[in-house]
């Protein structure tokens, strides 16, 4: 079966400029997770989704992040007025359930903003 | 605030070494562990995941314990080999105490090269 698949792998965008970001989980996984890794630094959390329950925004740097979950399955992770400072590798996990089950990430978009 | 401390951050070893990898959280209150493999350039990859009432899980050549209580976990990786040289990243799911929280928080990993 396909794992959890990310779109784009690369974007290059301009300061200021708006981008989506995209995952596709495994099917039937009523959890999902975005993440962003930086150059040299550890995952940093962002936001968690799980079935209808309201998200965890705990994570999101900036009211210039926002994700949402479309009919429990796609999500878009969406930034706007890019900052260079947001230039990293975005990650999406799901996971059947939020607790006590194993959790697969997709193999990121790696975003630079220049 | 969980906390997530992998030592060492980086370890170089010859092929054939059995080696540990360590993993310390602050909060023990957690529903499980999760070790992953990441290669350069590219996503994670899921090895063990031990749930909190498990002391150890094993998968082929990799062996990984839990202590709850002290907040520890290691990676055993047996007969190492130059296949296995990438960052191995441990995280945790959960540890606010006396609330809900999902969340995997991770360590900042530990980067392995096994020289053939």
């Amino acid at each position: 079966g396909a794992g959890v698949s990310q779109s784009p792998s690369n974007k290059v965008t301009e300061k200021g400029k708006d981008v989506e970001l995209r995952c596709d989980p495994i099917s039937g996984h009523t959890a999902l997770y975005w993440y962003r890794q930086s150059l040299g630094q550890g995952l940093e959390f962002l936001i968690y989704f799980q079935g209808n329950s309201a998200p965890d925004k705990s994570g999101l740097p900036s009211d210039r992040f926002s994700a949402e979950r479309t009919g429990g399955s796609v999500s878009t992770l969406t930034i706007q007025r890019t900052q260079q400072e947001d230039s990293a590798v975005y990650l999406c996990a799901s996971s059947p359930l939020l607790e006590n089950t194993e959790a697969f990430f997709g193999q990121g978009t790696r975003l630079t903003v220049v | 605030k969980q906390e997530v401390t992998q030592i060492p951050a980086a370890l170089s070893v010859p092929e054939g070494e059995n080696l540990v990898l360590n993993c310390s959280f602050t909060d023990s209150a957690i529903y499980n562990l999760q070790w992953f493999r990441q290669d350069p350039g590219k996503g994670l990859t899921s090895l063990l995941l031990i749930q909190s009432s498990q002391r150890e899980q094993t998968s082929g050549r990799l062996n990984a314990s839990l202590d709850k209580s002290s907040g520890r976990s290691t990676l055993y990786i047996a007969a190492s080999q130059p296949g296995d040289s990438a960052t191995y990243l441990c995280a945790v799911n959960g540890g606010l105490s006396g609330g809900s929280n999902y969340k995997l928080t991770f360590g900042k990993g530990t980067l392995l090269t096994v020289n053939p």
